[in-house]
């Protein structure tokens, strides 16, 4: 089971900033925050992960408090391409698999 | 894109008959994955190979095996396919473990 909670869905509007929270309540010390999103019937791709401090890359950035207890993806200017349903999750240390919960749908309406 | 391939990309089959599915990637990447993707389960990890003729066991490996005699080809195969085997599975590589992962396009089966 997965061990990271989110929200079932979310809405945003195209050209605003998408920000998908998520709470890791069980998270230990080396495991990392990894997030995945998966557009309609394609293979999940991934975004970004982190240890602890807050990470950037060219699709999105990641902010995780400093308990490490919740994080928050944030896309700054979310297109409708964005659509998709994105996870979020623990992975390292003796999670050695990733571990895919039920996600959070993203709709980017117009 | 990482260079991952999955064939077939659609198959349907019979109950009871052989059914192999092959991956196939370009980046000497050390470890693969199987998943297999069903309504209300999210992706769940059937096996994976962290070298030639080294695989484990996921959390939903009765009624599959693998193989991998080449680092570029991961092959899933259902002995004897079942009505609960139709899913849409995905495989994925990653440079070592802990590492983040690709996936590949999947391969629909649908099995009768």
């Amino acid at each position: 089971d997965a061990k990271t909670t989110q929200p079932p869905s979310m809405d945003c509007a195209e050209g605003r900033a998408a920000n998908l929270p998520c709470n890791h309540s069980t998270i230990s010390g080396n495991e990392y925050v990894y997030w995945y999103r998966q557009i309609h019937s394609q293979g999940p791709q991934y975004i970004i992960h982190g240890l602890k401090n807050n990470e950037t890359n060219e699709m999105a950035s990641l902010i995780i408090t400093e308990d490490r207890k919740s994080s928050t993806l944030i896309l700054p200017h979310a297109t409708l391409r964005d659509t998709a349903v994105y996870y979020c999750i623990d992975y390292g240390g003796a999670t050695n698999k990733l571990i895919f919960g039920t996600g959070t749908l993203l709709a980017v309406q117009p | 894109d990482a260079g991952i391939t999955q064939s077939p990309r659609h198959k349907v089959t019979e109950t009871g008959t052989p059914v192999t599915l092959r991956c196939h990637q370009t980046e000497n990447h050390r470890y693969m994955y199987w998943y297999r993707q069903d309504p209300g389960h999210g992706l769940r990890l059937i096996h994976y190979s962290y070298g030639v003729k080294d695989t484990d066991k996921g959390e939903v490996s009765d009624g599959y095996s693998v193989s991998r005699s080449k680092t570029e080809d991961f092959l899933l195969t259902l002995e004897s396919a079942t009505s609960s085997q139709t899913s849409v599975y995905f495989c994925a590589i990653s440079r070592e473990t802990y590492n983040e992962q690709f996936f590949g396009p999947g391969t629909r089966l649908t099995v009768l």
